[in-house]
């Protein structure tokens, strides 16, 4: 089974600081990549996704994500946070074989302080 | 994106009683429906994959008589936490995708279930 691995509960950074959150998988097989941002009393919204082609994936409100295959990895990345991107971002895996189901990572909080 | 709807937000039910939350696709047939659980400062753990019309699939450790899940339409899946106890309160979230394996899964708003 696939799971999946945030390196940071909780990450504060100051307004025009860059940001670069780390996910990690374990999976061998083909997979779609995922971030999804949860603002406070929000629901999950998709940040952006990899299915396949270009590994550097663009997505809504700045945000970025490498998928680097050799590194099972799919770190997200902002040159410049604002406050308004305080929320938790969690990364989700879906494996080629699982019809559908995501496993997500722990999630991390992310706080911009103006 | 597309939507998806929770009912409700958030309920506070008794011991031992029943608590339904409904998971609606407005705009979209939702051929496949997801119900997560998340626990305080933990991220999501899926709890059971259902496709319209047919039996949910359970995930290891989720008791299936005590989580009731039916997917009896296109736009609509329900989950029926049954003989609720005070362990069960949680967050609740479905997510609901169309047919295709490139389409990604749209999220409800989540279901606070408080059991006192």
């Amino acid at each position: 089974a696939q799971s999946v691995s945030q390196h940071n509960h909780h990450v504060i950074l100051s307004e025009a600081a860059s940001l670069e959150l780390g996910c990690n998988y374990s999976y061998g097989g083909t997979v779609n990549l995922f971030w999804y941002v949860q603002y406070p009393g929000q629901h999950l919204q998709l940040l952006l996704k990899y299915f396949s082609g270009d590994p550097l994936v663009k997505g809504i409100k700045g945000f970025e994500a490498e998928f680097i295959k050799s590194k099972f990895s799919f770190n997200l990345r902002k040159p410049s946070v604002q406050w308004s991107d305080t929320a938790e971002y969690f990364c989700a895996v879906r494996a080629g074989t699982s019809y559908g189901k995501l496993t997500f990572g722990q999630g991390t909080i992310l706080t911009v302080h103006p | 994106g597309a939507v998806v709807s929770q009912h409700p937000s958030w309920v506070i039910c008794k011991s031992g009683t029943s608590v339904k939350i409904e998971c609606r696709s407005l705009d979209f047939q939702a051929t496949t429906m997801f119900w997560y659980r998340q626990f305080p400062k933990q991220s999501l753990m899926l709890m059971a994959t259902s496709n319209e019309g047919s039996k949910a699939t359970y995930e290891q450790g989720v008791e299936k008589d005590k989580f009731l899940i039916n997917h009896a339409s296109l736009t609509l899946s329900t989950l029926t936490v049954t003989s609720a106890h005070p362990e069960d309160s949680s967050f609740y979230i479905c997510s609901a995708r169309g047919p295709g394996s490139a389409t990604e899964a749209f999220f409800g708003q989540g279901t606070r279930l408080t059991v006192v």
